[in-house]
C-alpha cells in the first residue's frame, strides 16, 4: 500500500523567498506531523495536527513557519523570507490514532537548501 | 539542552557481532521509548518500541534492556548483519497539549556491519 509521500524530494531556493512543502498521509490516518531533521541530528517536532485543526504547534521556530491541512488530509508546511539555516530534510508523518504506542509512519523527507 | 543523550556517535561491527546503542534522558514524563531505524533518503522507520513499566523487550534480534531508576535504555543488536547498517535513533515520548504523543529524539547512531 501507499505510504506517506512528500513533495518536492529537493527543493533549493534563494535566502528570502517563500517555499511550500507538501505531504499526503496515509488514507485514513487522521494524525498528522511535521519534524524537522538537520545534518546529523534526530528529528525535532515542529507541529501535528488532529483532523483539519493545528493541535499543537509549539515546536514552530518563529512566525515564518506555518502550516495547514484544509480538509484533513494533505498538509503544507509554509516557510516565508527562507534563511540559510532553514535547510534541513523536512519530515512529514501519520497515525491512525494519537495514543503512546500508535506508530508514526515517516515519509522520505523534502531536503530544503537555501542559498 | 538535549532530552535525550545517545552514544556512541558511530559504531563499526563485524558481522554476526553484537551492536549496542546506549540512551539516557533526563524528563520523568517521558512515558514510552521507541527505537527507529533511519536509511539514507528515508525517513526513520519504527524497529521496537518499550514502556516504561517493562525491563526488557525482545523481538527477533533486537533487545530494548530498559532502566527506569537511571533512566537509561539501550538497544541491543543479536547476529547484526550488514544489511542491518543504518542509522538508529533512541526517542522518548511525552504527552503535549494537543494530546498526541511526541517522540524527543537523540542525535542518532551510524552503524557499519563489515561482511
Amino acid at each position: 500500500g501507499a505510504g506517506v509521500s512528500q513533495t518536492p524530494s529537493n527543493k533549493v531556493t534563494e535566502k528570502g523567498k517563500y517555499v511550500e512543502l507538501r505531504c499526503d498521509p496515509i488514507s485514513g490516518h487522521t494524525a498528522l506531523y511535521w519534524y524537522r531533521q538537520s545534518l546529523g541530528q534526530g528529528p525535532e517536532f515542529l507541529i501535528y495536527f488532529q483532523g483539519t485543526g493545528a493541535a499543537d504547534d509549539s515546536g514552530l521556530p518563529n512566525d515564518r513557519f506555518f502550516a495547514v491541512r484544509p480538509e484533513g488530509s494533505v498538509s503544507t508546511l509554509k516557510i516565508q523570507r527562507t534563511e540559510r539555516g532553514d535547510s534541513a530534510v523536512y519530515l512529514c508523518a501519520s497515525s491512525i490514532g494519537t495514543g503512546p504506542s500508535n506508530e508514526q509512519f515517516f515519509g522520505p523527507g523534502t531536503r530544503l537548501t537555501v542559498l | 539542552q538535549q532530552q535525550v543523550k545517545q552514544s556512541p556517535q558511530s559504531l563499526i561491527v563485524q558481522k554476526g557481532g553484537i551492536s549496542i546503542i546506549n540512551c539516557a534522558y533526563e524528563n520523568t514524563a517521558f512515558d514510552y521509548f521507541p527505537w527507529y531505524q533511519q536509511f539514507p533518503g528515508k525517513g526513520p522507520a519504527l524497529l521496537i518500541a518499550i514502556r516504561p513499566d517493562v525491563s526488557e523487550k525482545k523481538e527477533g534480534r533486537f533487545t530494548i534492556s530498559f532502566n527506569k531508576s537511571a533512566k537509561q535504555f539501550s538497544l541491543h543488536i543479536m547476529d547484526s548483519q550488514p544489511g542491518d547498517s543504518a542509522t538508529y535513533f533512541c526517542a522518548a515520548t511525552n504527552r503535549v497539549s494537543g494530546g498526541s504523543y511526541i517522540p524527543t529524539f537523540g542525535r542518532g547512531t551510524s552503524l557499519i556491519v563489515h561482511p
